[in-house]
């Protein structure tokens, strides 16, 4: 199997603060990670690729300043929303693929629900 | 870039009906076709794909059709059942490798 996980599965935030949430892929090395963003009762909005050691390459309109997106190693990246508001608050979810260079099944996270007060 | 268009967004049906949702791209490069269903608050999952060199693959009670030409594809769930009910969204991806997903179809089917 291909197991995605994220941490955590939900905070709460004071306005202005930042937030960090992890995608980690459990039994599978991913060059290549996916980080989407779902408002009730919408699709899934891709915001951003991540590559392993390289930048990530963000849709168009989201702020690379305010979404920072860290791929350290071949099995974590980490999404950092900076100051947040609450028009920030949402359900984050990353996604990670097995094969690099084609396109394949993708294997989603859990999701995290950010809830900025 | 990939423009997916997806309908009906949303599908009431009686259990045991058909329901078939339909999905449009307009790369003609895409050549991945991705079906998942999202209950709420959960992840996304994979429940059937096709690749563009086939027309037609099946799963049980679910299946999906391809018309490259005229670029749709469309989810035929049979047989329907109440935990059927969920968002599904249908997705295209070629090229980049980076998938377009559909805005989503919301099914509920009544016992």
């Amino acid at each position: 199997g291909a197991v995605v996980s994220q941490h955590p599965s939900w905070v709460i935030c004071k306005s202005g603060t930042s937030v960090k949430i992890e995608c980690r892929s459990l039994d599978f090395q991913a060059t290549t990670m996916f980080w989407y963003r779902q408002f009730p009762k919408q699709s899934l909005m891709l915001m951003a690729t991540s590559n392993e050691g390289s930048k990530a390459t963000y849709e168009q309109g989201v702020e690379k300043d305010k979404f920072l997106i860290n791929h350290a190693s071949l099995t974590l990246s980490t999404l950092t929303v900076t100051s947040a508001h609450p028009e920030d608050s949402s359900f984050y979810i990353c996604s990670a693929s097995k094969i690099a260079g084609e396109m394949n099944e993708q294997f989603f996270g859990p999701g995290t629900r950010l809830t900025v007060l | 870039g990939e423009n997916v268009e997806q309908h009906p967004s949303t599908l009431s049906v009686q259990e045991g009906d058909s329901a078939v949702i339909k999905c449009t791209y307009s790369d003609s490069a895409s050549n991945y076709f991705p079906w998942y269903k999202q209950e709420l608050g959960k992840r996304p999952q994979l429940i059937i794909d096709i690749r563009s060199n086939v027309g037609e693959k099946k799963d049980q009670r679910i299946a999906v059709t391809l018309n490259k030409t005229a670029k749709h594809f469309s989810l035929h769930i049979t047989e329907t059942q109440p935990e059927d009910s969920a968002v599904y969204f249908c997705a295209a991806a070629g090229g980049s490798y980076i998938p377009t997903f559909g805005r989503g179809t919301s099914l509920i089917v009544h016992p």
